[in-house]
Order: C-alpha cells, then structure tokens, then sequence
C-alpha cells in the first residue's frame, strides 16, 4: 500500500537554525507533492507543491522543498527559522493517475524557541 | 473568494448517539469534497470524497457514512458513535481536474473535535 513517512514527530530548533524536514513515500508512477502547515489553532494551510518542472519549489514564508525522484523524497528546508513557524507540518502525496486520493504524512510538530 | 465553512468546531457525544457533521464551501461550484479525520501522531486519513452530488466514495470501512445533497454541502455522519470515532474531523475541498499542469492544493476548513464519552 502507498505510504508517506515523515522521519522525525518532534523537532526543537532555536530561531535562526537551519530546518529540513524529511518526507519519503512508496509509490512508483506520478506523483504530486505537497507540505501543508497547521499553526496552532488555525486551519491547515499549503505552504508548498509541486507538480512538474524544476524540483526545487519554493513556498510561502521561506520554505522550500526538493523532490528527489530517485530517492523518493520530498523534503523541506528553511535556512533560519524564526519563532513564528512553531506549527505542524504534514507531507502529502497525491497519486497521479487520474483519481483524487492524497495520502498524508502522520505530521511533524516542530516547536522554535525564542 | 472561496470559503469553507465546517461546525461545529467541537462537539462531546455520548457512545451510540448519532452524530451529524457539516461542510459547506462558497464561492465555487461543483468542488471535490473530502472528510478526513487526524489522530494524533497518524496523520490525515482519508475517509470519504465526492466528486458530486450523490457521489460518494468510501476509503476506509468504519462507523461513518457521508451525503452530499446539494452541490456544495458534504456530512459526515453516523447512526451510532463509537469510542474509537473520537478524532479531529477536517473537511476539505480542491478543484481537481485530470488536465495537465493542474495544480491545486486541498483548502481545509477549521476543524471539529469529536469527543465520545
């Protein structure tokens, strides 16, 4: 069955560190990619996707993601986070193959200390 | 601008009681609608999605049932409730299309957290 792992549940960082999150999935044909971002007590929000072209994508607030075909991966990155990006965020990867089924990542909670 | 609207935003029902979640979106017509339910540490999970009035597909078999009577309305419902449907129900929708270079996220709405006591 298809899958999306996110490597880490938890992640303190300091403001001004550097975040990558880690996003792999099983599934062999096309795939659309996304991040979404749940701040505390808002909605979840897409922060990032991707659907073709260059593999570097760049999102809202900084974030950037790269997918990495060979390596099933679509991680994201910001250079220096700031206190503001306390949330979660969840990978999700949507097949395509002409239906509408997103398989979600379990979520990665990261929390910036000021 | 499209808008979703879901309530209530929390709800604390009794084990065997019906329960009756609503989803609406503004500002668009004929969206694909989706409920998921996201428990802690395991992500969304998909549970049902529509893709128009009456069409209703079942991802995962359980105690929940969905409608969609009108174009832009999607419930999520149960005759009696379990103390495993505790949960946070999200309901979102997009507009899909099978083109290429489409391009279009989920928008989500706010939320309900379902408490079964």
């Amino acid at each position: 069955a298809q899958s999306v792992s996110q490597h880490n549940h938890h992640v303190i960082l300091s403001e001004a560190a550097s975040l990558e999150l880690g996003c792999n999935y099983s599934y062999g044909g096309t795939v659309n990619l996304f991040w979404y971002v749940q701040y505390p007590g808002q909605h979840l929000q897409l922060l990032l996707k991707y659907f073709s072209g260059d593999p570097l994508v760049k999102g809202i607030k900084g974030f950037e993601a790269e997918f990495i075909k060979s390596k099933f991966s679509f991680n994201l990155r910001k250079p220096s986070v700031q206190w503001s990006d306390t949330a979660e965020y969840f990978c999700a990867v949507r097949q395509n193959t002409g239906g509408f089924k997103t398989i979600f990542g379990a979520g990665t909670r990261l929390f910036v200390k000021a | 601008s499209q808008t979703i609207h879901q309530w209530p935003a929390t709800l604390v029902q009794p084990v065997g009681s019906p329960l009756s979640l609503e989803c609406t979106v503004e500002g668009t017509s004929n969206p694909n609608l989706y409920w998921y339910r996201q428990a802690a540490g395991r992500g969304l999970q998909l549970l049902f999605y529509s893709v128009g009035i009456g069409q209703i597909s079942s991802e995962v078999p359980q105690n929940l049932s969905a409608s969609r009577p009108q174009d832009r309305q999607f419930i999520l419902s149960s005759k009696k409730l379990l103390l495993s449907d505790s949960g946070f129900y999200l309901c979102a929708w997009s507009r899909e299309t099978l083109r290429r270079g489409a391009n279009y996220g989920y928008t989500f709405g706010s939320g309900t957290r379902l408490t079964v006591v």
